[in-house]
């Protein structure tokens, strides 16, 4: 069956540092994936999306990468601060269309 | 400029009980999906829909039942509910863009006690 494994750990880092997040997946090969960011108690926000013909897309501080021989998505937030503590989705099409399947998230927290 | 609107946001149900969780778009999205999130689980897909009149299942359709009738509206009924399906489920809503469905928009969500 799909298998979506973000890091499992919570990930610390310290401000101003870079994080790097994880989105490995297994038993399919999706066209595109996309990036959400989840704070407690809200829906998820919707980041970034890269199609499966990108190596890499950036937005602001955001930098995606896809690496579809891998089956790995790797996810950075570059001088990190304080507000981007959150936990981070990703998501991936699923064959036919409209069929996105989420990893449980990583939870992020940038200490000051 | 209202995006995806559900209701209730809070509810507690009674084991055997049915109800419908509501959910209006408007921003002329064809895509719509309900998810429901879990500890530990992630979010998971329920249902979809890539238009009006056209629904299919996700991975954990079993005790739901949806319809779309209008672009807009695109409602999750409870058919009898059970304690595991206790969560907080969150409606969303996309639209396609150069052969991709684009990032889906996220409604406040539901949380659902069921005892």
């Amino acid at each position: 069956s799909q298998k979506i494994e973000q890091n499992s750990e919570a990930l610390n880092i310290q401000e101003g540092k870079t994080a790097t997040l994880t989105c490995n997946y297994t038993n399919y090969s999706p066209a595109y994936l996309q990036w959400y960011r989840q704070d407690p108690g809200r829906g998820p926000v919707f980041l970034l999306l890269i199609r499966e013909n990108e190596k890499e897309k950036r937005k602001e501080r955001l930098k995606v990468t896809f690496d579809t021989t891998l089956k790995q998505s790797l996810f950075h937030i570059t001088a990190s601060q304080p507000a981007d503590s959150a936990t981070y989705l990703c998501a991936l099409d699923i064959n036919t269309g409209n069929q996105f399947y989420f990893g449980t998230g990583t939870s992020l927290t940038v200490i000051p | 400029n209202a995006g995806v609107t559900q209701t209730p946001k809070f509810q507690v149900l009674k084991t055997g009980q049915s109800m419908t969780l509501q959910c209006a778009q408007d921003m002329n999205h064809e895509y719509m999906s309900w998810y429901r999130q879990d500890p530990g689980m992630g979010l998971r897909l329920i249902h979809y829909s890539v238009g009006a009149g056209i629904t299919d299942q996700g991975e954990v359709p079993n005790g739901y039942n949806v319809s779309r009738s209008t672009t807009e509206d695109f409602p999750l009924r409870l058919l009898s509910a059970a304690p595991s399906q206790t969560s907080v489920y969150f409606c969303a809503s996309s639209y396609g863009l150069e052969g991709v469905i684009y990032g889906y928009t996220f409604g406040s969500g539901t949380r659902l006690t069921v005892v």
